[in-house]
């Protein structure tokens, strides 16, 4: 069973607001990746770390998107100005291996 | 860039009966990691099988699945489905390199009934 933590399970933010979700990876993972999974079950790579260094990220979190995962304490997703468009389940992964661990998500709502 | 294809979107079957969910993926490179996950309602995704190996067949939890570069194929199966199977399963390709992010299928919603 997958040991990510994510907080919190549920968020809620009006349109332009900020939204922060975090993640605590399995102990031991140098890796830490980020999914949105729409309202269509469809599965979107965002942004991935090792060490807490930025390895890969897409186009869109370069604008509104933010991410970080210092050493010693939660990694960290923020949605700089919530668009209705970023409500979805926002997943946490990590792996030690070639193995993809998950967290139970954020849920995030803008209305 | 890579791509992976779920050509149901909907699979309805009665328990007991075999189960198969085609997979099949596009990618230059030439060793792609290839993954099943499967995910019930209102939980995470959570990794059910894994291949990088070519024609070896894989198997886990009764399901079982053989990655085929000739055919850039990675099919899901299992022989008998129980009511606990139903939920949605998703093929995932990752390059050789631990720390790539997946690219996934659109999914497969597997409903089983009595």
């Amino acid at each position: 069973n997958s040991k990510v933590i994510q907080t919190p399970r549920y968020l809620v933010k009006g349109q332009g607001q900020k939204a922060k979700m975090r993640c605590i990876p399995e102990k031991g993972h140098p890796v830490v990746f980020w999914y949105q999974q729409n309202k269509n079950n469809e599965f979107k790579f965002l942004i991935n770390f090792q060490n807490q260094e930025v390895l890969q990220q897409i186009d869109m979190t370069e604008k509104r998107f933010s991410a970080e995962c210092p050493s010693n304490s939660p990694c960290s997703l923020e949605i700089q100005s919530s668009e209705a468009g970023d409500s979805a389940l926002y997943l946490c992964a990590s792996s030690l291996d070639y193995e993809q661990y998950f967290g139970p998500g954020t849920r995030l709502t803008v209305l | 860039g890579d791509s992976v294809t779920q050509t149901e979107g909907l699979v309805t079957l009665t328990e007991g009966l075999p189960v198969m969910l085609n997979c099949t993926y596009q990618t230059i490179y030439s060793n792609p990691f290839l993954f099943w996950y499967v995910q019930h309602l209102n939980e995470s995704p959570r990794l059910l099988l894994k291949s990088f190996t070519d024609n070896k067949r894989t198997e886990h939890q009764g399901f079982h699945a053989t990655l085929h570069k000739s055919s850039s194929s990675f099919h899901l199966q299992k022989s008998s489905a129980q009511l606990s199977d139903s939920a949605l399963y998703y093929c995932a390709l990752s390059q050789n390199n631990y720390a790539q992010g997946l690219t996934f299928g659109l999914g497969t919603r597997v409903s089983v009934f009595p």
